[in-house]
């Protein structure tokens, strides 16, 4: 039972455009959500990340949106760039509480950017 | 090379070998993280160390996984009796601290195969 559901495996988009990849969780006892970016043979690299008391953080031209009522987040990317070709995983954690603060991932969308 | 350092980078083996993953933390991060990611899947949690404490092992698939970490500092992951399903790429990662704003620094991973 997939807790994060990254629900699209690609995504194509132009280059100059905005990129939209979307990420959906079922577990209401996440409270901190992270994207990372990971380019071929290389390990995933953080990339924004917000915490459940707030609905967007913005960083340069990354922006991540959080609906908890929805229990979805987004990240958007303005403008897009060829170097933001990558696999995008959304991430998961509970900040407090017992257990390993492991992340929680999901499946990943493979952004491809068009010149 | 201040980063997370993995190795070997590749690593194929036959069907009922033991093998082992090493992994080197960036110095001073206290906690310390094992995935995997399988094919077409997103990372899935292992095992995470946090200092000098016990090991939270809630993710191992099986008692043919077993992990160290020695000295606070390398980690070493075991896997017994190989199975083709263990080919996946293994992740290690790192971060200051337990809290789930600490960042988690990943290494480019260990590709395992199993024939």
């Amino acid at each position: 039972d997939q807790q994060v559901k990254q629900n699209s495996p690609s995504l194509s988009v132009q280059e100059g455009r905005i990129s939209i990849l979307n990420c959906d969780y079922t577990n209401s006892m996440f409270d901190y959500f992270l994207w990372y970016k990971k380019y071929p043979a290389e390990g995933p690299t953080f990339l924004i990340s917000i915490s459940s008391i707030k609905d967007k953080n913005e960083d340069g031209r990354f922006t991540v949106f959080l609906n908890k009522s929805a229990k979805h987040l987004s990240l958007h990317i303005v403008p897009s760039q060829p170097g933001d070709s990558a696999v995008y995983f959304c991430a998961a954690s509970f900040s407090s509480g017992g257990g390993a603060d492991g992340l929680t991932f999901g499946k990943g969308t493979h952004l491809i950017i068009q010149p | 090379g201040a980063g997370v350092s993995q190795s070997p980078s590749n690593k194929v083996t036959e069907k009922g070998k033991d093998v082992e993953l090493r992994c080197d933390p960036i110095s001073g991060h206290t906690a310390l993280y094992w995935y995997r990611q399988s094919l077409g899947q997103g990372l899935e949690f292992l095992i995470y160390f946090q200092g000098n404490s016990a090991p939270d092992k809630s993710g191992l698939p099986s008692d043919r996984f077993s992990a160290e970490r020695t000295g606070g500092s390398v980690s070493t992951l075991t896997i017994q009796r190989t199975q083709q399903e263990d080919s996946a790429v293994y992740l290690c990662a790192s971060s200051p601290g337990r809290r789930a704003k600490n960042i988690q620094y990943f290494g480019a991973g260990t590709r395992l195969s199993v024939l």
